[in-house]
């Protein structure tokens, strides 16, 4: 069965320091990946979106990137936190395809101070 | 671009009350889906509606697809304390695997 992993679960981290988070995916093959940013009470804002192996589209302008070194290696990264960047970050997959559903990872939380 | 609306934002009920939360869209859809947020959780997908008029039940829930295909409703009879959580639509936005999320519905459960 497939699982989605993300890791850390939790991090606090001072303004202007660097982000990595990562995700991977188990038991599927090239599958879309999505990186979404949810603030307290407020819906999913999707970040990146990839179909591939260094396939990458960014949603919106920001202070953060996204990389795909691997099929089922998704990682988001900043070069210097801004207290903005504090969120719930959630990593999704689906199938490729037109109507697959997305599945989740347990997400990190981010807290800029 | 696409957009879907989502109402009402909180809802909180006594336990035992029903609970509908709706989506609606300027434009026809191809299919809608519902994801479940547990307070602290990440979303679960619930279920996919693609057929117009379309009834699909799952125990309590009830999620309707509009014979037009622009609007959606979830519908939780005799609400739990394990229902709460936040309710989110998604529409698949054209032409790519992206999907567009409803801004949710909160539901809190007083027992």
């Amino acid at each position: 069965s497939q699982t989605i992993h993300q890791w850390p679960a939790t991090l606090v981290q001072p303004v202007g320091s660097p982000l990595s988070l990562e995700c991977t995916v188990e038991g599927t093959s090239n599958p879309n990946l999505y990186w979404y940013r949810q603030a307290a009470g407020r819906g999913l804002q999707l970040l990146f979106y990839s179909v591939g192996i260094g396939q990458i589209s960014s949603e919106v302008p920001q202070n953060l990137s996204a990389s795909r070194p691997q099929d089922r290696q998704f990682i988001l990264s900043s070069k210097k936190l801004l207290l903005s960047d504090s969120g719930f970050y959630l990593c999704a997959w689906s199938g490729q395809g037109g109507n697959n559903e997305q599945f989740f990872g347990p997400g990190t939380r981010l807290t800029v101070l | 671009g696409q957009q879907v609306m989502q109402i009402p934002q909180y809802q909180h009920v006594q336990e035992g009350e029903d609970f509908t939360t709706y989506c609606n869209s300027s434009t026809t859809l191809s299919n809608i889906q519902w994801y479940k947020q547990r307070p602290g959780g990440h979303p679960v997908f619930l279920i996919q509606l693609v057929k117009s008029g379309e009834v699909k039940k799952q125990k309590r829930l009830t999620f309707q697809f509009g014979e037009a295909k622009k609007n959606s409703s979830l519908h939780i009879t005799a609400t739990q304390t394990t229902d709460v959580g936040t309710y989110f639509c998604a529409i698949k936005r054209s032409n790519t695997g992206k999907l567009i999320f409803g801004q949710g519905t909160t539901l809190q459960v007083k027992p």
